[in-house]
């Protein structure tokens, strides 16, 4: 199991807004940053938020990350079918010392 | 621009041991660490640990101390990740990223190397 849930799947039609959550603990979420990867079919992670809300060059502000206390979410306006990945939330953990991961969340556009 | 290049895929045997290879190019190698990141089939991520470049300093995930070693050669610009006594569910995808520390993103990932274990 991850240290970090996060729903198997979610969907939606192009145009809508969707979002994911991400809940940890008071070890992870609660007290450090949330950064957000996009994973592509077939491809490697890419950055798509860091440090909570901050976007990347490149990223479409269509992609917006939020946090409040120990749990954090991904919203995605406009939804297009391009849009359909893997999306996986991480944070540092000070009781593991370490990085982790949810078990990230899969995208359907219908 | 910045590009991680792997080492190819990897077909090993209980027991065995594997190195992979992650080439940087398109920055100052020294000034960022390495980290490495891996996702078994259908999984999720799992951080496995992280290198300092600039003097070397590692941080292995607890439960794979012991049998992980991340070292660098800063003339090639290549990290390098080596796991010894391989299981069957070690069979993953096995990233490197530019990052590590408690305060750096993963900003840019390699490819990824498909490690087989299996007898």
């Amino acid at each position: 199991q991850s240290v970090l849930t996060q729903p198997p799947s979610a969907s939606g039609t192009p145009g809508q807004r969707v979002t994911i959550s991400c809940s940890g603990s008071s070890s992870n979420i609660g007290s450090n940053y949330v950064y957000w990867y996009q994973q592509l079919p077939g491809t490697a992670p890419k950055l798509l938020i860091y440090r909570n809300n901050q976007r990347p060059s490149g990223v479409p502000d269509r992609f917006s990350g939020s946090k409040s206390g120990t749990s954090a979410s991904l919203a995605i306006s406009g939804l297009r079918s391009e849009d359909e990945a893997d999306y996986h939330c991480a944070a540092w953990d000070d009781s593991l010392t370490g990085w982790v991961f949810g078990g990230g969340t899969k995208l359907t556009v219908l | 621009q910045v590009q991680l290049v792997q080492s190819g895929a990897e077909v090993k045997k209980p027991g065995a041991s594997v190195k992979v290879s992650c080439k940087a190019s398109g920055y100052t190698f020294t000034n960022y660490d390495i980290s490495w990141v891996r996702q078994a089939p259908g999984q999720g991520l799992e951080w496995m640990g992280w290198i300092s470049v600039y003097n070397d300093n590692t941080d292995y995930a607890q439960k794979l101390q012991g049998r992980v070693t991340m070292t660098t050669d800063t003339s090639t610009s290549t990290a390098y990740m080596e796991l010894r006594s391989l299981r069957s569910d070690d069979t993953a995808v096995y990233y490197c990223a530019r990052g590590g520390g408690q305060l750096h993103e993963f900003d840019y990932w390699g490819q990824g190397t498909l490690v087989t274990v299996s007898s």
